[in-house]
């Protein structure tokens, strides 16, 4: 099966700072990669399908990029209601896998 | 606009089975163009992927789980189900239900269940 590799699993940062998250995948898997965003006591909500692609509503400061096996999430400019946890997910095949998560903190 | 809602028991014994139903609204399960899945996160835990039934009732499990689960599709009745076998407290979590509605990525989810193993 795919192993997903999320780092860092945590981070602090500011409102208003520049925020990167990194997946690797143990193989290569195209661009079948997905990220999803995570408020404690809410299920997901996806962000980002297909490494680069916007979920409808899902606001602009969001984006995603990669290929093969490694991609990364990128939040332009945090706002408040990003302080959150965030998941990538491989769905390569029928096997799927989530990466460890990403809590993003108030520093 | 699909929704999805999981129900079934919150408490459940050692040893026993783990059985949950997701009841599919706004949408049909006889949809080709969807698969219909399981998701876990044990508390103050990560998101793990169970396994997915197709249109058909092909299904796919996470290795670790493949013994002890069964996820089927109840068409008539517009749900799918999860049935996970010999439970620990290890299987203790919050459960939801998710679709990928043709994207290849779960962008429809029920609000999760949480589930409970203990004597």
């Amino acid at each position: 099966d795919i192993q997903v590799t999320q780092s860092p699993s945590s981070l602090s940062a500011s409102k208003g700072d520049r925020v990167t998250i990194t997946c690797r995948t143990s193989q290569s898997i195209g661009t079948n990669l997905n990220w999803y965003q995570q408020i404690p006591g809410k299920a997901p909500e996806l962000l980002i399908y297909g490494a680069s692609h916007l979920q409808s509503g899902v606001p602009s400061r969001f984006s995603g990029s990669g290929s093969g096996s490694n991609f990364t999430l990128t939040v332009s400019s945090l706002e408040p209601e990003d302080f959150a946890t965030y998941y990538c997910q491989q769905s390569y095949g029928n096997y799927w896998t989530f990466g460890q998560g990403t809590n993003v903190e108030t520093k | 606009q699909l929704q999805l809602q999981e129900s079934g028991p919150r408490l459940v014994k050692p040893s026993d089975a783990l059985s949950l139903t997701c009841t599919v609204s706004g949408g049909s399960t006889r949809s080709s163009s969807y698969y219909w899945g399981w998701v876990r996160q044990p508390p103050g835990k990560g998101l793990e992927w169970i396994g997915n039934v197709d249109y058909s009732g092909t299904t796919y499990y996470t290795p670790s789980l493949k013994s002890r689960v069964i996820i089927s599709l109840d068409t008539a009745r517009e749900q799918f189900s999860l049935k996970l076998t010999s439970v620990t407290a290890a299987d203790t979590a919050v459960y939801f239900c998710a679709t990928p509605t043709g994207i290849g990525a779960y962008d429809v989810w029920g609000p999760g269940t949480m589930v409970t193993v203990s004597a």
